[in-house]
């Protein structure tokens, strides 16, 4: 089945700088890749997500890569702010060759902390 | 509130008492999912049904585990005889099939085993 990991569990910014999470997944056949935030008791929440047929996504402050070969994502979070402070998890999954994704492989998680 | 709901969000009881939780999820999805979460951990997947039928069951889940969906809308998570290993968050989510496919996530049970 599919592995994830995920590095680094603890990472902690200043304010205002960049914050980069890696990710890595063992099954080739995987093709959607969602990140989540999760704030502390709260639910896990998508923030952004990326198919197999593009490297690149982004949204405003936050951007997903993907290499393939490598079996690799990434989420990158730039000008970070307090409020970003959260775990983060990132999830592959795959359709099979089908119309619709199944069951989430989730990383370990990664703790955001944002100094003002 | 229009997105999944879950019911209890706190359920603490003893070693070898049955649980049983319950989610709705977000009006017409026609597939949900069932997560388990410990402190540390991202969530693991349990079980999933695409309306009534349960089409995958994770090969961790104890029998003691029992889940159904019985009108393709809500859904019960049962735990039998529990054991202090089951104590976790128990999340749910919901996604429709044929439209974004994202999976929205429930607040979550947390379960505590005594």
């Amino acid at each position: 089945g599919e592995n994830v990991e995920q590095h680094p569990s603890t990472l902690s910014v200043q304010e205002g700088d960049s914050a980069v999470i890696k990710c890595t997944y063992s099954d080739s056949a995987s093709n959607y890749f969602p990140w989540y935030k999760q704030e502390l008791g709260k639910r896990p929440q998508l923030i952004i997500d990326i198919r197999s047929n593009v490297g690149e996504k982004k949204d405003q402050r936050i951007a997903v890569t993907l290499n393939k070969t490598a079996k690799h994502f990434s989420l990158h979070i730039t000008e970070t702010q307090p409020e970003d402070s959260a775990v983060y998890f990132c999830a592959a999954t795959t359709n099979a060759g089908g119309t619709s994704y199944g069951k989430l492989t989730f990383g370990q998680g990664t703790i955001l902390t944002v100094h003002p | 509130d229009t997105g999944v709901s879950q019911d209890p969000r706190h359920k603490i009881t003893k070693r070898g008492q049955n649980v049983t939780f319950r989610c709705d999820p977000i009006s017409e999805h026609n597939r949900l999912y069932w997560y388990r979460q410990t402190l540390g951990q991202g969530p693991e997947f349990l079980t999933y049904f695409q309306n009534e039928a349960q089409l995958e069951k994770s090969r961790l889940l104890s029998d003691r585990f029992s889940a159904e969906r019985p009108k393709g809308s809500f859904s019960t998570l049962e735990i039998q005889r529990t054991e202090q290993g089951d104590s976790a968050m128990y999340l749910c989510a919901s996604s429709l099939v044929g439209g974004d496919d994202t999976q929205y996530f429930g607040p979550g049970t947390r379960l505590t085993v005594l």
